[in-house]
C-alpha cells in the first residue's frame, strides 16, 4: 500500500464546474497536508495547506481534511482551462519533516 | 523577492559521469530539501538540510550526496550516473523545519538526462 494515494485521472471537468480531487494516506501520525499544482514541464506550486480537521477555503479552492478517515480533498470551484494541470497531494509525519507525495491527479478543464 | 533558484536548468550526461546540481533558497529560509521526480510520478524525497546539517535522507543509494553551505545554498551530487537517474531534480526551501506549519516552496528544477 502506498503511503499517499491519488486517482491518476484524467479528471475531465467542464469549464465553470467544480472539480473534486481526493487523496488518502496510510499513516495516522501524519500532521500536515498540502496540495501542489504542477503544470507540464514545470515544478510544483503550493496552492493549499491544511493542518486540522474541517474545511479551509482560499479563493476558488477549498481543502477538506478528515483525519479519522485519513483523507484530504481539494475542491476547485468555477474551474477554468488554466486549472488544467496535475494536482499533487503531499503529507508530512512530523514538524518540518519530508514531504511524501501521491502520484498526482491530472485535471483537464474543457472550454 | 526572488524565489528558490536552481542551476543548471537542463543537463545531459552519459552513464558513469558525475553531476552537481545547485540550489539557492528563498531569502531568510534556512532549510533545503531535494526531491527526484521521474516522469509520471510524484516527487521522491532525497535529502533535507537545516543549518548545514543533514536532517533526513530518503531511500537513495550512496551515489547521491549533498551539502549545505553557510549561506544556506545547497549542492546535490550524483556519482556514477545510471540511465534511471534521468529525472527532474527539485529543490525546496522552507523557513524553519521544526514547526507543524513549515511549508516547502519549490524551485524550477533541473532536468537531468542520462544517455
Amino acid at each position: 500500500q502506498k503511503e499517499v494515494e491519488q486517482n491518476s485521472g484524467p479528471l475531465s471537468v467542464p469549464e465553470g464546474a467544480i472539480a473534486s480531487l481526493n487523496c488518502t494516506y496510510s499513516d495516522r501520525v501524519s500532521q500536515s497536508f498540502f496540495w501542489y499544482r504542477q503544470y507540464s514541464g514545470k515544478s510544483p506550486e503550493l496552492i493549499m495547506s491544511i493542518y486540522s480537521n474541517g474545511d479551509k477555503e482560499d479563493g476558488r479552492f477549498t481543502a477538506q481534511l478528515n483525519k479519522a478517515s485519513q483523507y484530504v480533498s481539494l475542491l476547485i470551484r468555477d474551474s477554468q482551462p488554466s486549472d488544467s494541470a496535475t494536482y499533487l497531494c503531499a503529507v508530512t509525519k512530523a514538524a518540518g519533516n519530508k514531504l511524501t507525495f501521491g502520484g498526482g491527479t491530472r485535471v483537464l478543464v474543457k472550454p | 523577492d526572488a524565489g528558490v533558484t536552481q542551476s543548471p536548468t537542463h543537463l545531459i550526461k552519459t552513464r558513469g559521469q558525475h553531476v552537481t546540481l545547485r540550489c539557492s533558497p528563498i531569502s531568510g529560509h534556512k532549510s533545503v530539501s531535494w526531491y527526484q521526480q521521474v516522469l509520471g510520478q510524484g516527487p521522491q524525497f532525497i535529502f533535507q538540510y537545516y543549518e548545514k546539517e543533514e536532517r533526513g535522507r530518503g531511500n537513495f543509494p550512496d551515489r547521491f550526496s549533498a551539502r549545505q553551505f553557510p549561506n544556506y545554498s545547497s549542492e546535490l551530487n550524483v556519482n556514477a550516473l545510471l540511465l534511471g537517474d534521468s529525472a527532474l531534480y527539485l529543490c525546496a526551501s522552507s523557513l524553519v523545519p521544526e514547526t507543524t506549519t513549515d511549508t516547502q516552496y519549490f524551485g524550477p528544477g533541473t532536468r537531468l538526462t542520462v544517455l
